[in-house]
Formats: C-alpha cells, structure tokens, sequence
C-alpha cells in the first residue's frame, strides 16, 4: 500500500502563474478530499468528491480555485491566475467507502504539497 | 470555517507526564476523530468516537466525548519524546461524510 501520492512536493511560482497540485488516492478509496493548511487558518476543507463525483465545494475559496477528479486514481487542484495569499500547504486526503451509514473510516493523508507564490 | 476549537494551543511537558488535549465543536456530529501530524508530515488518524459512545480507549490514548457540550478529550498517558508533534480533532458531520478540523494542539514532550 503506497499511501495517498501527492506532487510536487514543493511549488515555488510567480504570481499570476497557473498552478496545478496532483493527487493518487489509494487504491479502493472512493472519497477524496482537500485540504489547505496555513498558520493563521489551520486546516481548511477545500472540497471533497465521492465516487468521482464533487459533493462539497463550499470551502473553495475563490473562482480561482477548482478540483477535478476524471477518475478514481487521480484527481487535481489547479489555482489560475495564483496569488500570494495561496501560499499554503495543500493536502489531498482519501478514505474508503463507509460500512452502512456510520461514516467512521478514517482520513489518509497524503505528504502535502507546499506551495509558495511570490 | 473551523469546526473544532483545541484548548491549549500549545502543551509542553515532561516525558512520563500525562497530556490532556480538548476540542469543543459546533455542529451535531456523526463521530469524532483525533489525529496526529508530524513536522513537516500529513496528517495521521489515531482513533476515532461515535456519537453514541462517551469515552474509549487505544493503548496509551483515552478519548471522551460529551455531546451535550460539544466537547471532547484527548489523554495521552505516559508521553514520550516521540509523542510530540501537532494534534488535531475532527468532526465528522452533515448528512454526508464533511470531516472539518479544529485548530490543532501543539504537543512537546521534553525528554
């Protein structure tokens, strides 16, 4: 089990330049999420998919921002035109399909991607 | 928008010490997580309490939670250096599975 794959590892760009952070879920997980970590905000939902398919994306701070999921091993975050103020880690997190309705499988978590907009 | 608030923001202790974390919550949750990251690291589930359950326990981790006041407790007993690190509470909540984190508590454990 390779665990939830995320790259780069580390993003250095200009602003006003395209971004794009990949995520591989693990094999067999049907959710995904992500997530942004920053001093002053902590860890942000971004926006979440279950079975390809977006459910929330409510905490996608701007138009700027959007996430795609074509299929269930990959799925991308891209941030156009970037800014200063999205510098962050971004973390991609996948878990698998709940038994029932108890919703209790745990989160894994990818490494992150930290992204740095100058 | 955070889910959870942690209380302290930052802990520091000796090794053998006990550390207590709490996190308060807002909304009406399926279940709570409490997870671990390490610097530099993703995050890493360490248990997890259902609604329906008011206290468990996973080798040297003893989890509470209180409905009522929105509230849980995360005890480790017996800390090591190694258990130091960043710790955060999760909820699991909406009709779906949403997990928002709180804010997170810093843990040193001093050897």
């Amino acid at each position: 089990d390779a665990g939830v794959i995320q790259s780069p590892r580390h993003e250095v760009t200009e602003m006003g330049q395209e971004v794009t952070l990949r995520c591989k879920p693990i094999s067999g997980h049907n959710s995904l999420f992500w997530y942004r970590q920053t001093m002053m905000r902590g860890l942000e939902l971004l926006i979440y998919f279950n079975n390809n398919v977006p459910i929330d994306d409510s905490g996608m701070p701007e138009d700027r921002f959007s996430a795609k999921m074509p299929n269930a091993s990959f799925s991308t975050l891209k941030i156009q035109p970037s800014e200063p103020r999205d510098s962050a880690v971004y973390f991609c997190a996948s878990k698998p399909m709940d038994r029932g309705l108890r919703w209790d499988s745990p989160l894994h978590f990818g490494n992150g991607t930290r992204l740095t907009v100058t | 928008s955070q889910q959870g608030e942690e209380d302290p923001q930052a802990l520091s202790i000796q090794e053998g010490e006990n550390a207590t974390m709490n996190c308060s919550y807002k909304t009406s949750i399926n279940n709570l997580q409490w997870y671990r990251q390490n610097s530099g690291r993703g995050l890493v589930h360490l248990i997890l309490i259902r609604s329906n359950e008011r206290e468990k326990h996973s080798g040297r981790l003893r989890v509470t939670l209180d409905t009522s006041k929105k509230s849980s407790s995360l005890l480790i007993t017996a800390s090591r250096a190694a258990d130091t690190a960043s710790y955060f509470c999760a909820a699991n909540s909406g009709g779906y599975q949403k997990v928002t984190f709180g804010t997170g508590t810093k843990l040193q454990v001093i050897p």
